[in-house]
């Protein structure tokens, strides 16, 4: 089983949609825990880290469950330049990041 | 302010020769990650330095495989004795260690290795 597991997708949505992933991770001594979005051969870029309480950043809003050990990413609004690959990220101790394999998204006019 | 530096950013070597990757972090920075992703798969963590230490090379190949951070200059991963499986996209981060800083990694642009 991977460390940090996502839905491949593709997630593949009309502009003005809402939608959400979920990621789960099995290391309960994971740290911290980010989003980022990779666009095809480029960086992975940071999008939010997740916090407890959840946290919004515009269109993005991040919810962290530390029981169930579960991470999401909801966006709403979708434009066509959401259109990337999502990936879930678990920081253990030592500053090691261990990535889920994405999350495809696909947003269509 | 400028992001992470990584060059060249697209490498071509001849099977058996060596690839030298550099990283500059960004600045004020003073810890650098390393990650590799092959192709179609995604980032695997290699190695974590700071200056003229190396804190975490769990994620290195025991053999070929090296990085450096020297109190002077980038921090380079150095591969000798390439292969064919060695062709991936390497990237490196950095991050900052700041009192109450998070953490956050910014990643490079990448470097691409191609081994023939």
């Amino acid at each position: 089983r991977k460390e940090v597991e996502q839905d491949p997708g593709p997630f593949n949505v009309p502009e003005g949609a809402t939608v959400a992933f979920n990621c789960t991770y099995s290391n309960s001594a994971s740290q911290s825990f980010f989003w980022y979005r990779q666009d095809c051969r480029k960086e992975p870029k940071l999008l939010m880290s997740v916090y407890s309480s959840g946290n919004e950043d515009g269109r993005f809003t991040a919810q962290l469950n530390r029981a169930s050990q579960y991470i999401s990413l909801l966006i709403r609004d979708s434009k066509l330049s959401d259109s990337a690959t999502y990936l879930c990220v678990v920081k253990r101790a030592g500053n090691k990041l261990v990535f889920g394999a994405g999350t495809i998204l696909r947003v269509k006019s | 302010n400028a992001g992470v530096m990584q060059n060249p950013r697209h490498l071509v070597r001849r099977r058996g020769q060596e690839a030298r990757l550099r990283c500059s972090p960004m600045k004020g920075h003073s810890h650098v990650y390393w990650y590799r992703q092959l192709p179609e798969e995604g980032l695997k963590f290699m190695v974590y330095l700071q200056k003229e230490n190396i804190i975490d090379e769990s994620g290195m190949p025991k053999e070929r495989f090296s990085a450096e951070f020297p109190k002077e200059g980038p921090s380079i991963l150095r591969i000798q004795q390439v292969v064919r499986g060695d062709s991936a996209a390497y990237f490196c981060a950095s991050s900052s260690l700041l009192a109450g800083a998070s953490y956050e990694q910014y990643f490079g642009p990448g470097t691409r290795l191609t081994v023939t």
